[in-house]
């Protein structure tokens, strides 16, 4: 099933902050955060994983909480290059599918 | 450089015309997997393949086929193409398993008329 994804647009001006959420209905072993420019293949950004260990970019962040099953990355002091669309992606407790969510648009202006 | 490359790039055909699109890694990734990409949809998950000669569905497999019979080359099969497989594809791999950082393909655009 698929991950929904808070909000589906936010537009920022250089310097603010951004919250992106993440939510799933059924038990989670991973979430995964990817992030796409137009026309280009999305890049990882981070992977969190149940237990609480965390690999990623150093300058991302993100909270992964297993029992409501929420993902939440954080962006602060957001720059022209933070464009683009973001993507969740969730694995399960018992399965190897990588399941996205439809994704959020963010748009910095300067 | 580790990279994935797939083959085409862009591709228009037309309906019922069997078509490859090649997927390849040099990173000898376990993991390799298809998604389509849709507007307002996402990335969704064709099928995936968890090592040489294993392969399984996913959340869209429906008139799609692959195969894994070298470790590095997934392929995806398109038997009889119809307008509604018209979409980006990205090929996928990771290290071992769907709890890995993925590395995406550049994408494969193909139009079916």
């Amino acid at each position: 099933q698929q991950p929904v994804q808070s909000p589906q647009a936010v537009i920022l001006r250089e310097g603010e902050d951004a919250v992106i959420n993440c939510s799933s209905s059924k038990a989670l072993y991973s979430v995964h955060w990817y992030r796409q420019k137009h026309g280009e293949a999305p890049v990882f950004l981070m992977i969190l994983l149940k237990g609480g260990e965390q690999k990623g970019h150093e300058k991302i962040s993100a909270s992964f909480n297993e029992k409501k099953q929420q993902s939440s990355l954080y962006l602060t002091a957001s720059q022209l290059s933070y464009s683009g669309t973001y993507f969740c992606g969730t694995v399960g407790e018992y399965g190897n599918k990588l399941v996205f969510g439809a994704g959020t648009i963010l748009r910095v202006k300067s | 450089e580790a990279q994935v490359t797939q083959n085409p790039r862009y591709l228009i055909t037309v309906t019922g015309k069997k078509l490859t699109v090649t997927c390849s890694q040099n990173m000898n990734h376990e993991y390799m997997s298809w998604y389509r990409q849709d507007p307002g949809l996402g990335l969704r998950q064709i099928y995936y393949s968890m090592n040489v000669e294993v392969t399984d569905k996913g959340d869209v497999p429906e008139g799609y086929k692959v195969s894994r019979k070298e470790k590095r080359n997934f392929p995806l099969i398109l038997e009889s193409p119809s307008p509604n497989q018209t979409s980006l594809y990205f090929c996928a791999s990771s290290f071992s398993g769907s709890s890995y950082e993925q590395y995406f393909g550049p994408g494969t655009r193909l139009t079916v008329t």
